[in-house]
């Protein structure tokens, strides 16, 4: 089973300029989530899908960010324009509601590596 | 609100060592605790649970509701535990939005 991808893996852009990160959950797995780790700090929560639906996009930091899920998919994170915080790593993780034998619930990807020069 | 600390964010120990991997959280409830790791190049992978009480990779965490703490521990140090280690607290209802630490690059030196 293919596990939860994130494209690309390393972003490299200007300040000023458009990004979008994009991610294909587990087959079946109704819940994504975003989050992100700023150099440093600590990987901070995002927001949660539920299938299309923005079920919690409390961790969003401001208007710059624009996450969709069309058709309850895969997930798209766009920031525009890109400032030189928004420098970090992008994390995508999907769960569905049962966990899996070993008991792990929430299954991340590889991250994306964003740099805003 | 809830709060995850991890006090070192370097720790590097020789081979065959005992380590101990530092996480304090607070949290007015009963959460769920969870260390993951993350290997060089590999995604973030879910290492153990507090309520599973099982030892993963000779790696074992033990809550203390009494000290707020959940601290991993191994006894002996293998190469391949180099990686970075996050400490993970979930509210105990819900869906799997986490709280992490700012995680701990743990280095095994031969």
């Amino acid at each position: 089973e293919a596990g939860v991808t994130q494209f690309p893996s390393h972003s490299v852009i200007e300040k000023g300029q458009t990004v979008t990160l994009r991610c294909d959950p587990i087959s079946g797995h109704d819940n994504l989530y975003w989050y992100r780790r700023v150099m440093g700090k600590e990987i901070k929560f995002l927001l949660h899908f539920v299938k299309e639906s923005k079920q919690d996009e409390s961790g969003m930091p401001n208007n710059r960010f624009l996450a969709e899920r069309t058709g309850g998919t895969y997930s798209t994170l766009k920031v525009q324009p890109a400032e030189l915080e928004d420098s970090g790593v992008y994390f995508c993780a999907s769960s569905q509601d049962r966990a899996s034998p070993s008991g792990e619930k929430l299954f991340f990807g590889s991250g994306t590596q964003l740099s805003v020069l | 609100a809830q709060r995850v600390t991890q006090p070192e964010k370097l720790l590097s120990v020789f081979k065959g060592a005992p380590v101990e991997l530092k996480c304090n959280y607070s949290y007015s409830g009963s959460p769920e605790l969870f260390w993951y790791v993350q290997y060089s190049r590999q995604r973030l992978q879910l290492l153990l649970r507090h309520i599973s009480r099982e030892s993963i990779k000779g790696f074992t965490a033990d809550l203390n509701k009494g000290e707020t703490s959940f601290h991993l521990k191994k006894p002996f140090a293998q190469e391949e535990d180099s990686a970075m280690y996050y400490c993970a607290l979930r509210p105990n209802f819900g869906n799997e939005k986490l709280t992490f630490g700012t995680g701990t690059r743990l280095t095994i030196i031969p």
